[in-house]
């Protein structure tokens, strides 16, 4: 099974920050990298997949960027709707697994 | 607009078999362009797939739960299910449907999901 690891695994922000979110795979991935948003008592939400494809309706604070083994997530200036957990998945290989997700926290 | 829902016991005991229903709304489980997925999240932890059905009535499994697994379709009620057999405690979790949107080659990703159904297994 393909590991993703994700740094760190939680931190602290304050509005109109910059905040990077970082994951790595235990072997290349090519660009097959999904990160998905999940507020408390909340399905998780699609954000960015394939590396760096902006979801629909997702704001453009959002990027993702990476290739091969190590991917970011980007919030260019953190807003107060933004304040959850992230967990980036890997689709190159099944089993599908995730990370184990960085919770994004008010400062 | 797709939208799904699980439904099914919340409590199950030791041993016993868990089983839970995805209903589909917008979309149809027959459609070729689209895996239907399970997922799962202990409380307080990470996420893990545990397998998907697509519209020829197969089914693929996650690993570490196959011995014990079973995801089939009912397209006359756009339905899909999960069950899971001689479940422990380990089993606990909030468990989500969503669908599995296939891109090129690899790509894979999960969107929308339903809102979960959380099953406990306990005495």
């Amino acid at each position: 099974d393909i590991q993703m690891t994700q740094s760190p695994s939680s931190l602290s922000a304050s509005v109109g920050d910059r905040v990077t979110i970082t994951c790595r795979a235990s072997q290349s991935i090519s660009t097959y990298l999904n990160w998905y948003q999940q507020k408390p008592g909340k399905a998780p939400k699609l954000v960015i997949y394939t590396s760096s494809t902006l979801q629909n309706g997702v704001p453009s604070r959002f990027t993702g960027s990476g290739s091969g083994t190590d991917f970011a997530l980007t919030i260019s200036s953190l807003q107060p709707e933004d304040f959850a957990t992230y967990y980036c998945q890997q689709s190159y290989s099944f089993p599908l697994t995730f990370g184990g997700g960085t919770k994004v926290e008010i400062k | 607009q797709v939208q799904l829902q699980e439904s099914g016991p919340g409590l199950v005991k030791p041993s016993q078999t868990l089983s839970l229903t995805c209903t589909v709304s917008g979309g149809s489980i027959s459609s070729a362009d689209y895996y239907w997925s399970w997922i799962r999240q202990p409380p307080g932890k990470g996420l893990e797939w545990i397998g998907f059905f697509y519209h020829s009535g197969g089914s693929y499994y996650n690993p570490s739960l196959k011995s014990r697994l079973t995801i089939s379709g009912d397209t006359s009620k756009n339905q899909f299910s999960l069950k899971l057999i001689s479940v422990t405690a380990a089993d606990t979790a909030m468990y989500y449907c969503a669908r599995l949107i296939p891109g090129d080659f690899a790509d894979k990703w999960f969107d929308p999901w339903g809102q979960g159904s959380l099953v406990t297994v306990s005495s």
